[in-house]
């Protein structure tokens, strides 16, 4: 049971144009959300986050945005740069110790 | 400050053995986690830990054991490795919600 979904497995954007990447999720209960950049053969890496109180949040380039009663979050990156070209993945949680990831989407920033 | 270490990067097992995944951090966090990602998979969350002596079990637990003897270290026990186990292993640790991750350990089991 998949509580959040990516179902873009691939973005391919041109550098200097906004990469929007989304995320669904069932799960009402969930009250915070991460999004994690992974390059190949490292760890993930903690981008940004959103409690569920807020409905965005925004730190440099990347922004998430939250719609509870569509149960959605999307997260963009504006500029985008050949650098943020990464699988990214979002997560949500509703006890604080544990949380749900989708598959990812693989972001390709051409230059 | 080396964050989140993982050891081994890499290890092949054979079917019915056992091995034991390391995991240590210097940040100070309660929080630990392991997690593993299958291919084409999100991560799923194997056991995590809330502080020194406290271990519960997260999404996909079965054929794992934990331990949190210390703060610092989280290790991950594999009894009798089967194939369904192969899969890139994932540790984490946080100070709240969230977390730092390691590297990664590929375990193939042949």
């Amino acid at each position: 049971d998949q509580q959040v979904k990516q179902n873009s497995p691939s973005l391919s954007v041109q550098e200097g144009r906004i990469s929007i990447l989304n995320c669904d999720y069932t799960n009402s209960m969930f009250d915070y959300f991460l999004w994690y950049k992974k390059y190949p053969a490292e760890g993930p890496t903690f981008l940004i986050s959103i409690s569920s109180i807020k409905d965005k949040n925004e730190d440099g380039r990347f922004t998430v945005f939250l719609n509870k009663s569509a149960k959605h979050l999307s997260l963009h990156i504006v500029p985008s740069q050949p650098g943020d070209s990464a699988v990214y993945f979002c997560a949500g949680s509703n006890t604080g110790n544990q949380f749900y990831f989708g598959t990812g989407t693989s972001l390709t920033v051409i230059p | 400050n080396a964050g989140v270490t993982q050891t081994p990067k890499f290890r092949i097992l054979k079917i019915g053995q056992s091995m034991t995944l390391q995991c240590t951090q210097d940040m100070n966090h309660n929080y630990m986690y392991w997690y593993r990602q299958d291919p084409g998979m999100g991560l799923k969350l194997i056991y995590y830990s809330v502080g020194a002596g406290i271990t519960d079990k997260g999404e996909v637990p079965n054929g794992y054991n934990v331990s949190r003897s210390t703060t610092e270290d989280f290790p991950l026990r594999l009894e009798l490795a089967a194939p369904s186990q192969t899969s890139v292993y994932f540790c984490a640790s946080s100070y709240s919600r969230g977390g730092s991750f390691g590297s990664g350990t590929r375990l193939t089991v042949v």
